[in-house]
């Protein structure tokens, strides 16, 4: 148990639903990620948070909405996926901002699947 | 922008043998961090080892040590005494002063007894 809480655990959904995903940290860390692991594809870094606010954004499509509401939260809301959004979605925080020496602590990821 | 690259995809070893893994990066940053994560099957990604880029001296933990060649952007992670829980995904991650962790795209190690 890495301190970092992500869920749901499996997730899917239809073309056209909303669903969000979450994760939560106790760890008192003030910086989190979302990246998204494809099968043979380098674990791709989404969106970053420092102190709450998006310091990050890789150019992911809208479909995809981040919301972090406080240090502890952070959320992925989505909407009108696409079946190759289809991806383990991890979550991960840190001490930051600014620390690049600092572990990061993964949860166990959201499983994916648009169909 | 930071670059990983990982070029084998599965690497296999037998149980209580040395194995290593390759990585090589690309960084623009002159002070950067370099990582070793492993994934069991839990999907829970791990610290394994890090190294820091104005340390000459490569890290080890226990069983794990580098082999961090800066001038040829080369960060290989050696496993002595491979156990069975060492199989899993390893991945290779870079970080740098802008709160971004780039990572590899993995290697796969299977132990065998």
């Amino acid at each position: 148990e890495t301190g970092v809480t992500q869920t749901p655990r499996h997730l899917v959904m239809g073309m056209t639903n909303k669903k969000s995903l979450k994760c939560e940290q106790h760890l008192g860390h003030n910086a989190m990620y979302w990246y998204k692991q494809s099968a043979k594809k380098p674990l791709e870094l989404m969106f970053v948070y420092s102190l709450e606010e998006r310091v990050e954004n890789n150019s992911v499509p809208s479909r995809f909405s981040p919301e972090c509401p406080n240090s502890s939260h952070l959320f992925l809301h989505l909407h009108t996926l696409q079946p190759e959004d289809s991806a383990l979605y991890l979550c991960a925080s840190s001490q930051g901002p600014g620390l690049m020496n600092t572990e990061a602590f993964f949860g166990q990821g959201t499983r994916l699947t648009v169909v | 922008a930071q670059t990983v690259t990982q070029s084998q995809p599965e690497m296999s070893v037998q149980e209580a043998e040395t194995v290593t893994l390759s990585c090589t990066y690309d960084t623009s940053e002159s002070d950067y961090y370099l990582f070793w994560y492993k994934q069991p099957p839990s999907r829970q990604m791990i610290l394994v080892i890090r190294q820091e880029a104005y340390k000459q001296q490569n890290a080890t933990e226990n069983r794990f040590s580098v082999n961090f060649q800066k001038a040829a952007k080369s960060f290989s992670l050696k496993i002595s005494d491979s156990q069975l829980g060492d199989a899993a995904m390893y991945f290779c991650a870079c970080s740098d002063n802008t709160d971004k962790l780039i990572f590899g795209t993995g290697t796969r190690l299977q132990v065998f007894p």
